[in-house]
């Protein structure tokens, strides 16, 4: 039974902010919320993690209400490098598990 | 920075061969994990350890084996290689527990099996 669910793919304009929300309705307790990026022939990378109300980074923000049955991943201002599969996972020990992702395509 | 490393970008091998992939991590890292990328189907959980000598299996460990007599080396072995197999291979390393269990991947293996 998949953790999340997330949307398959977004598109965007250079500039613009993109939202991305990943539904989690049976997060645990002891769960956090984390998102990765992969790019092309890369493997995924760590962007951002919280366990409720907002997180903000140097790449993005993560915005949890207080139920916690959903996130919202926010970029700022995108561009072109950032067209990239994004991850939406919740777990609470070392075992993380990866659903499909959302692809994100950035246009000029 | 976290370094892993995989021994080969790319890999084709034949149908029955034996084929080992091996990853390095240089963080002292505890745990270790092998996942399988396919289109369509994100990243699958092959095998992870979370100490030397210890694995546990993930959601698909069918057809594969692992081995790690050291710390910051951990073996996906496929015992006999089928087409089914050919896919990506990530490999991956973590702190050990802890409320920031983030992961860092390697660049993958692409390996096709003829």
């Amino acid at each position: 039974l998949a953790k999340t669910t997330q949307p398959i793919s977004m598109d965007s304009y250079e500039g613009q902010e993109v939202n991305i929300t990943c539904s989690h309705n049976n997060i645990a307790t002891n769960d956090y919320i984390t998102w990765y990026q992969q790019f092309p022939s890369q493997g995924p990378r760590f962007i951002i993690q919280g366990y409720k109300t907002k997180v903000t980074n140097e790449v993005a923000s993560l915005f949890i209400p207080a139920d916690r049955k959903s996130s919202t991943l926010s970029l700022p201002r995108v561009s072109l490098s950032d067209t990239a599969v994004y991850y939406c996972l919740v777990d609470n020990d070392y075992k993380l598990s990866f659903g499909a992702g959302t692809t994100v395509t950035v246009r000029a | 920075d976290v370094k892993v490393t995989q021994s080969s970008r790319y890999l084709v091998k034949r149908t029955g061969e034996k084929v080992f992939l091996e990853c390095v991590q240089d963080m002292d890292h505890e745990n270790m994990f092998w996942y399988r990328q396919d289109p369509g189907l994100g990243l699958r959980l092959i095998y992870f350890s979370y100490d030397v000598k210890m694995k546990e299996k993930g959601d698909i460990p069918e057809g594969y084996s692992v081995s790690r007599e050291k710390k910051e080396r951990f073996s996906l072995i496929l015992e006999s290689a089928s087409t089914n197999q050919t896919s990506m291979y990530l490999c991956a390393s973590s702190l050990s527990s802890g409320s920031s269990n983030e992961q860092f991947f390697g660049p993958g293996t692409r390996l096709t099996v003829l």
